[in-house]
């Protein structure tokens, strides 16, 4: 079952700013992982952060981790027309199943 | 870094036929594979967790005749969409860890189409 909410489903901004998209989830994880999907192909890995880190860089990617109010974000800055994808968030739960649990994910796109 | 070789990715198929979709770990060894699917526009609905030398996990609603998965190696998982319908049609995603608790690796799916 898919636990993660994402918000906005989609978004649409100029190139240069700055995109942010929200993952809500329900149930206690080990960590939260959000990955990239260009249509048609499979999914790319873009950061993991664990359930005891409040938040993470890489690059352009920036992560919060807020398990209080189990919700995540994801802030892309200088955003680039090669950034138009879909994004989502995974969940990996406590269960110890090892499976990934995807939100509804937010289409991204950068206008030129 | 780790790669996922999922083949083929496009096929068109009559209903009533079965399609077999492989996922290879290239490597590295998957004890366990994750089979998706994906309707457009939509996200990814884990159907079954494979396992190596043993029976795949079938999640709720998947019907586990229908979605036949084998696991015979460290770096091959298949899935068999038996006796297709059009309603089967769909893009098929594999994926697997290199490590525990780690990120997935995806294929780059399979898109189904059953005529």
């Amino acid at each position: 079952s898919q636990q993660g909410e994402e918000d906005p489903q989609a978004l649409s901004i100029q190139e240069g700013e700055n995109a942010t998209m929200n993952c809500s989830y329900k149930t206690s994880i080990n960590n939260l992982q959000w990955y990239r999907q260009n249509s048609g192909r499979g999914l790319v890995h873009l950061i993991l952060i664990r359930s005891n880190e409040r938040e993470k860089h890489s690059g352009r990617l920036r992560v919060t981790l807020d398990t209080s109010k189990k919700s995540s974000s994801l802030l892309i800055t200088a955003s680039r027309a090669a950034d138009t994808a879909s994004y989502f968030c995974a969940t990996d739960e406590e269960t110890g199943a090892q499976k990934l649990v995807f939100g509804q994910g937010t289409r991204l796109t950068i206008n030129p | 870094g780790a790669v996922v070789s999922q083949h083929p990715s496009r096929v068109i198929c009559k209903s009533g036929t079965s399609v077999k979709i492989e996922c290879r770990s290239l490597d590295f060894q998957a004890t366990t594979m994750f089979w998706y699917r994906q309707f457009p526009k939509q996200s990814l609905m884990l159907m079954a967790t494979s396992n190596e030398g043993s029976k795949a996990t079938y999640e709720q609603g998947v019907e586990k005749d229908k979605f036949l998965i084998n696991h015979a190696s460290l770096t091959l998982s298949t899935l068999t969409v038996t006796s297709a319908h059009p309603e089967d049609s769909s893009f098929y995603i594999c994926s697997a860890r290199d490590q525990l608790m780690g990120p997935l690796h995806f294929g780059n799916g399979t898109r189904l189409t059953v005529t």
